[in-house]
């Protein structure tokens, strides 16, 4: 079973940002925090991932509490491509050789 | 970055053939390979584990002689589903770790499967 929780659905404007929250509140100090997202009908595609410090790249940024228990995507400029299902996903390992276990994940719905 | 590729992105079988799906890793070497099995609606449930030049490790429920996994070589893996069914018809998708350390897993664009 998935060991994170994230709200089933989120709407967001476009051009605004888009801050997706998961909670995973039993995560082992080995345990990365994921995040992919799913475009319908194509596979799942990397965004982010980070153990404690919080981390950014070209496309998003990953707030981690202090606690690790819970933890934060940001999308700083959210456009129509973005509408897609996110997943937050915690595994061991930071080269993610082990299997990936998805919940059903947050449907952002970015709008004109 | 590190590409994977599934191929046939589609495919329509009859009942009671078998369908075999490729998945390549196509800039780097993959020991390690995962197939992924989506219904509509419904979230990615893990089939098994690809493990190059030995026998895939299934998940409970998956029926190793129905979903046939093969990994000969570094850069490629196939799952055949074997006497396919109508309720196999489902999206299948692979995924592999990139080179080099802290890379993540990367999924192919998946193969959609309709069993008539």
């Amino acid at each position: 079973d998935a060991k994170t929780t994230q709200p089933t659905s989120m709407d967001c404007a476009e051009g605004r940002a888009a801050n997706l929250p998961c909670n995973h509140s039993t995560i082992s100090g080995n345990e990365y925090v994921y995040w992919y997202r799913q475009i319908h009908s194509q596979g799942p595609q990397y965004i982010i991932h980070g153990l404690k410090n919080n981390e950014t790249n070209e496309m998003a940024s990953l707030i981690i509490t202090e606690d690790r228990k819970s933890s934060t995507l940001i999308l700083p400029h959210a456009t129509l491509r973005d509408t897609a299902v996110y997943y937050c996903i915690t595994t061991a390992g930071s080269s993610n050789t082990g299997k990936l276990i998805f919940g059903q994940g947050t449907t952002l719905q970015v709008k004109p | 970055g590190a590409v994977v590729s599934q191929h046939p992105s589609w495919v329509i079988c009859k009942s009671g053939t078998s369908v075999k799906i490729e998945c390549r890793s196509l800039d780097f070497q993959a020991t390690t390979m995962f197939w992924y099995r989506q219904f509509p609606k419904q979230s990615l449930m893990l089939m098994a584990t690809s493990n190059e030049g030995s026998k895939a490790t299934y998940e409970q429920g998956v029926e190793k002689d129905k979903f046939l996994i093969n990994h000969a070589s570094l850069t490629l893996s196939t799952l055949t589903v074997t006497s396919a069914h109508p309720e196999d018809s489902s999206f299948y998708i692979c995924s592999a770790s990139g080179a080099g350390y802290n890379s993540p897993l990367h999924f192919g664009n998946g193969t959609r499967l309709t069993v008539t």
